[in-house]
């Protein structure tokens, strides 16, 4: 069984540039999550997804934003992005229902120079 | 507002040592706690989940336990090897069918040969 898949591994982009990061869940898991990963702030929430609607969504400023597909794979997006948003992004799968276990991905590193 | 810390942040013990490693939450509703730990560079592997209502899971070498009420966790590691320098997370999730984690600031384990 294939697990959570991020796509690409590595980026880099310059500052001011958008950038669009994606997710590809465990077969049959509905519910996808984003996280940031940083030195300074460790693991951040940043939003999930739920058969195609944002169920919840953390502290972070509107130039984060995502998406989930009829096939449960999701993307987020960031705009305008800054040196801070250098971090590894990442993406998180679990069953629908209640409480099950997250299985992550191997992580989207992004460095904005 | 839920926050999660881990002490201590870093541990050093040689080969074969068993060990223990501490979580604390600051709030104490909450529905369930995972384990993981993360590579240098890589996404997470879940260890151990363990609901609110259980005291404590196991797995090989690996135990976990929660004192939901102190807002504790502690994840034991037996007869500790090389294989397991990694640093160790914990994350509590808040209500079921919520899959927002709050995580931990770590403690990142050298087993030494």
């Amino acid at each position: 069984k294939a697990g959570v898949t991020q796509t690409p591994r590595y980026l880099i982009k310059t500052r001011g540039q958008q950038v669009t990061l994606s997710c590809s869940p465990i077969s049959g898991h509905r519910s996808v999550s984003w996280y940031q990963q940083t030195p300074g702030q460790g693991l951040q929430f940043l939003f999930e997804y739920f058969s195609e609607t944002q169920r919840n969504k953390g502290n972070f400023p509107g130039r984060f934003s995502g998406r989930q597909f009829s096939n449960s794979r999701s993307e987020m997006n960031v705009s305008t992005l800054e040196l801070g948003d250098s971090a590894l992004y990442l993406c998180a799968s679990s069953l629908a229902g209640t409480g099950n276990q997250a299985f992550f991905g191997q992580g989207t590193r992004l460095t904005v120079v | 507002k839920q926050e999660v810390t881990q002490i201590p942040a870093a541990l050093s013990v040689p080969e074969g040592e068993n060990l223990v490693l501490n979580c604390s939450f600051t709030d104490s509703a909450i529905y369930n706690l995972q384990w993981f730990r993360q590579d240098p560079g890589k996404g997470l592997t879940s260890l151990l989940l363990i609901q609110s209502s259980q005291r404590e899971q196991t797995s090989g070498r690996l135990n976990a336990s929660l004192d939901k009420s102190s807002g504790r966790s502690t994840l034991y590691i037996a007869a500790s090897q090389p294989g397991d320098s990694a640093t160790y997370l914990c994350a509590v999730r808040r209500q079921p069918g919520a899959n927002n984690l709050f995580f931990g600031t770590g403690t990142r384990l050298t087993v030494i040969p």
